[in-house]
Order: C-alpha cells, then structure tokens, then sequence
C-alpha cells in the first residue's frame, strides 16, 4: 500500500509552541501533500512537496521530505488556536492521492 | 480563488433508496474525483473521472456507485440503492493540473442512511 501513516495520531500542545506531525509511506511518489481539516469541512490543501525537494516553506509551515527514509514532517511553528485541526498527508499513487489517517491536533489557550 | 461546490450539504435518505449528489468542480480542471470519509476515519478514494470516463475506482466503489458529468459543469456520484454503511461525508475535488497535483475539494456532503 502507497498510504501514508501519521504520527503521533492526537497531539495536544499549548498555544505558542511548534507541532510536529510526521508522515510516513511505504512505495516511491511524485509528490507529497499535507491537508488541513476542520471538524466537519472539507480538506483544505496546505502544502505540496516534490520527491526532488528536500524542504518547502509557507508561512508558519516547514515540511520536510526524506525520500530515503519514505517519510514527512510538517513542522507549525507558534501555533495559534486556530490551528486546532485535523492534519493528513497523501501521497500520489496514480490517477489518484491516498490519504493517511490524520493526526488530531488540539492546541491549547 | 475559485472553488469546488457540492450540494446538497447534508442529505438524509431511507435504506434503499437512491442519491445523487452533485458537485461542481473548477471550470478549467481536467480529473474530477469523489472521496469519502465515514466520521472519525480517513479520507477514502473512490473514483477518478477523466475525458468522460472514469480513470480508476477503488474497492469501494462497486456496482451500486456510478459517476456523470452529464453537462460538461456538474460531476454527479449517484448510489443507486443506499445502505447504512454509505452514511459518511463525500468530498469532490479536482487537481489544477496533473492528476497528482493539489487538489481543490468541495466543502462535502453529508449522507446520512437511516
């Protein structure tokens, strides 16, 4: 299977300090995605990372791409309340992205 | 920015019966796909449509799920005979570009079987 894994699937932090969530997938990929859900919306696209970068940048997010290790970072820094969310990565499999099963991050005030 | 539109946004139906939900995708986008995601769980693929056909289906995809753009503007997901385990959100999206690309989803709509 060519699905991503996050980790660690809940993380609780307070508001201010950085979250990290990582990513893991099993097959070779084109590109890399992490997505941002809201409880009960949609998905919305954060960032996309190609196999032949090692690092991108958006604002308060950094993600990072091994491809040796198959394996992702998303790294928010100064987290807001408002980050409060789910966070999945995916993965290119084909005419197709598959989703990981998220990491729930809940930031506290 | 434009966007991906779905309707309805929350839909409720008997066991049995048939929906189609309706989505209307980026005009200039190419790939169209629906995902769904039972509550709690992970975003699942279920079909890719490409130049009027579909390009790739999922396991969950069977027989009782079908797939339009009937009108070169809406891209329907019908489920012909609905059952308590479809109850989820279903999410259309399409890619900018490439079917790998970023995709843009619909704001979703809520089945719910009873």
């Amino acid at each position: 299977s060519q699905q991503g894994e996050e980790d660690p699937q809940a993380l609780s932090i307070q508001e201010g300090e950085n979250a990290t969530m990582n990513c893991s997938y099993k097959t070779s990929i084109n590109n890399l995605q992490w997505y941002r859900q809201n409880s009960g919306r949609g998905l919305v696209h954060l960032i996309l990372i190609r196999s032949n970068e090692r690092e991108k940048h958006s604002g308060r997010l950094r993600v990072t791409l091994d491809t040796s290790k198959k394996s992702s970072s998303l790294l928010i820094t100064a987290s807001r309340a408002a980050d409060t969310a789910s966070y999945f990565c995916a993965t290119d499999a084909g005419d197709k992205i598959i989703f990981g099963k998220g990491t729930r991050l809940h930031i506290l005030p | 920015e434009p966007e991906v539109t779905q309707t309805p946004s929350h839909q409720v139906t008997q066991m049995g019966q048939e929906v189609i939900l309706r989505c209307v995708p980026i005009s200039n986008h190419l790939y169209f796909y629906w995902y769904r995601q039972i509550l709690g769980q992970k975003v699942e693929f279920l079909v890719s449509f490409y130049n009027n056909e579909i390009s790739e289906k999922s396991e969950i995809f069977d027989d009782q799920f079908s797939v339009e753009r009937p009108d070169g503007s809406n891209f329907t997901l019908k489920i012909r005979s609905t059952k308590l385990e479809d109850s989820a959100m279903y999410f259309c999206a399409s890619p900018q570009g490439e079917s790998s690309d970023t995709q843009y989803f619909g704001p979703g709509t809520r089945l719910t079987v009873l």
